[in-house]
């Protein structure tokens, strides 16, 4: 089983909808989660991360924590083909920070 | 703040031969992590230095090690190179534990011939 597991997709949207992209995450010791987008042949940018139980908003993005789960998800309101890039989840614990494989998401118009 | 800083950018070299890359963190880190990026393996973890001392390693073979300086630049060297060795180079910095974000440098190109 994979430390941090995503859904490689594509994940194709229209654009204007809300996207949803998952993440789960295997070690109960991790503390801190973190959504890095990268666009193709581009490094990973940090756009959101989340620490406690429940949302966190920021613009158009929502990041969701479920500890008991294990489960974190991003929402993306109001997709725009900007956001077509590969979503990376990563969770992070004492001195350890693992990346999922990525979900790449594609918003068409 | 200046962000993180990779150089060279890109870099193609031959089968056999080593490289050495370069990374200057964000000032004020102290940990920098480096990672492989290839179309097929996805973001894979190589190493982790933290006020000079490797913290963690990933899976990778000896070919590939690191180190870091005093002021927390850090440079990765891959002995020996194979065609395998093809990839997107990405260094990371952040203030010291995992709990703090992570940030990419614009990572370098490095293609084996």
């Amino acid at each position: 089983q994979k430390e941090v597991e995503q859904n490689s997709g594509p994940l194709s949207v229209p654009e204007g909808a809300i996207a949803s992209l998952n993440c789960t995450y295997s070690d109960r010791g991790s503390q801190s989660f973190f959504w890095y987008r990268q666009y193709s042949g581009k490094s990973p940018e940090l756009i959101m991360f989340i620490y406690s139980n429940g949302d966190k908003e920021d613009g158009r993005f929502t990041a969701q924590l479920n500890k008991a789960s294990q489960y974190v998800s991003l929402l993306i309101r109001d997709s725009q083909p900007s956001d077509s890039a590969t979503y990376l989840c990563a969770a992070g614990g004492y001195n350890k920070l693992i990346f999922g494989a990525g979900t790449r998401l594609a918003v068409h118009p | 703040k200046a962000g993180v800083t990779q150089t060279p950018r890109y870099l193609i070299k031959t089968r056999g031969q080593q490289v050495t890359l370069s990374c200057s963190p964000i000032s004020g880190h102290r940990s920098v992590s480096w990672y492989q990026q290839t179309p097929g393996q996805g973001l894979q973890f190589l190493f982790e230095y933290f006020s000079e001392t490797q913290r963690n390693k990933g899976n990778f073979p000896g070919r590939f090690s690191g180190r870091q300086f005093s002021n927390s630049r850090s440079e990765m060297n891959v002995s020996t190179l194979e065609l395998g060795d093809s990839a997107l180079y990405l260094c990371a910095s952040r203030p010291g534990s995992s709990y703090n974000e992570q940030f990419f440098g614009p990572g370098t190109r490095l293609t084996v011939l």
